[in-house]
């Protein structure tokens, strides 16, 4: 089993521009989450999905797109980057929600909006 | 509003034990959980507090306290490879997960 897997790993972006970060999991899980981690700081949910076809939102969803089209993938949009967008954008999953239910990180994408 | 407070930087020795606290302010409280972090990398689940009271899962061991607001990571026996953040975790309900800003644990010789 693969777990989590992000692509890409690193990415640079100009103002304005727009990507999609993809993630996956091999788990089967229902639960699926964007995070973003800014320097020195802990992770702040951007959004969620609990099941294919759903979506909300986290703490800090403004500026971000999400889709769950397939219940493996949870796909991450940046419309217009803006520079406040630079960070390291980590996926999870898990079973069902709770913190009793353990989160399985990706990798991470390191992004650089200039 | 929902807050965690943790201490930014802990340094111990190799062998020793330290423990990392944390409180929390919430309008409901759903479990608190504790995650480790290497060097930027993927955050890893190391347990969870539902209950008051000790989990142990060998070298670590969690404590909760509900009336406090107030729980702890205990790690014994520290090792070199301990050397990571440590973030305790409230669970807000309705799937989402609060980090606290974490504390940097050091491992020195």
């Amino acid at each position: 089993n693969a777990g989590v897997t992000q692509t890409p790993k690193f990415r640079v972006l100009k103002t304005g521009q727009s990507m999609t970060l993809l993630c996956a999991q091999d788990m089967n899980h229902e639960y699926m989450y964007w995070y973003r981690q800014d320097p020195g700081m802990g992770l702040r949910l951007i959004h969620y999905s609990v099941g294919e076809g759903t979506t909300a939102k986290g703490e800090v969803p403004d500026g971000y797109n999400v889709s769950r089209l397939k219940k493996q993938n949870f796909l991450l949009g940046l419309e217009s980057a803006a520079p406040s967008q630079t960070s390291v954008y980590f996926c999870a999953s898990s079973t069902g929600t709770g913190a009793m239910n353990e989160q399985f990180f990706g990798p991470g994408t390191r992004l650089t909006v200039l | 509003g929902q807050s965690l407070e943790q201490p930014s930087e802990v340094t111990a020795v190799e062998g020793a034990i330290v423990q990392i606290n944390c409180t929390y302010q919430t309008s409901g409280f759903y479990g608190l959980s504790w995650y480790q972090q290497h060097d930027g990398g993927a955050p890893t689940f190391l347990s969870y507090n539902a209950l008051d009271g000790l989990e142990e899962t060998g070298r670590f061991s969690s404590f909760l306290s509900r009336s406090d607001s107030y729980g702890y990571l205990l790690l014994q026996e520290l090792q070199m490879k301990d050397s990571a953040s440590y973030f305790c975790v409230f669970f807000a309900g309705g799937g989402k997960l609060i980090f606290g800003q974490g504390t940097e644990l050091s491992v020195k010789p």
